[in-house]
């Protein structure tokens, strides 16, 4: 089946410094890909929507600021954590979807912020 | 309300068992139903899609209720490896945007 790859799959930063996900469509093309973040024993949230050569559009509560996503090429998408927090340390998944395919996700993020 | 609401669990069986579960959702409008599985500090993976008509898959089988807004898991002759964290997943508008329940924990014992 399909491939999506997420690098780091664990990182662990000081609060103040900036972490960068990467998530790549490995076998198809992702017109969408989505940015999740997980917490202990919640159901994984929505973050943001990323078609590729657009704008994200981010879910309500969500700080476009503080989260930067880039969509630049159809395999590729990229999520920034600036200036993080201890707050912000979660499970971060990205899901890709392509032309006629089932949602992928990625193997996940943990971030710690200390 | 949230627009997945599943029943948390936990569920311990033994194995051979059958256990079975249900989620309900919230916008009646939805279009696609889904079962994910997640395992501890893991990826969800698609376990099954959910049909209007009910289907079945191995040992598993997902039924929709459309009239009363829920979906449910039965897994038949449960395995140790059926241990796992069930996800209820709803696509309300067709384009993947997916809602997420909070998951079901299932325990096999030996």
């Amino acid at each position: 089946g399909a491939v999506v790859s997420q690098h780091p799959s664990r990182v662990i930063c000081k609060s103040g410094t900036s972490v960068k996900i990467e998530c790549r469509s490995l076998d198809f093309q992702a017109t969408t890909m989505f940015w999740y973040r997980q917490f202990p024993k919640q159901s994984l949230m929505l973050m943001a929507t990323s078609n590729e050569g657009s704008k994200a559009t981010y879910e309500q509560g969500v700080e476009k600021d503080k989260f930067l996503i880039n969509h630049a090429s159809l395999t590729l998408s990229t999520l920034t954590v600036t200036s993080a927090h201890p707050e912000d340390s979660s499970f971060y998944i990205c899901s890709a979807v392509g032309v006629n395919t089932e949602a992928f996700f990625g193997q996940g993020t943990r971030l710690t912020v200390v | 309300r949230k627009e997945v609401e599943q029943d948390p669990g936990p569920f311990n069986v033994p194995e051979g068992a059958t256990v079975a579960f249900n989620c309900t959702y919230s916008n009646s409008a939805s279009q696609s139903f889904f079962w994910y599985r997640q395992d501890c500090r893991k990826e969800p993976k698609l376990l099954m899609s959910v049909y209007s008509s009910g289907n079945e898959d191995g040992r598993f089988t997902a039924q929709l209720n459309r009239a009363s807004q829920y979906i449910s898991l039965l897994i038949r002759d449960s395995k140790l490896s059926d241990s796992a964290t069930y996800l209820c997943v709803v696509n309300a508008f067709g384009d993947y945007k997916l809602s997420f329940g909070a998951g079901t924990t299932v325990t096999v014992r030996a």
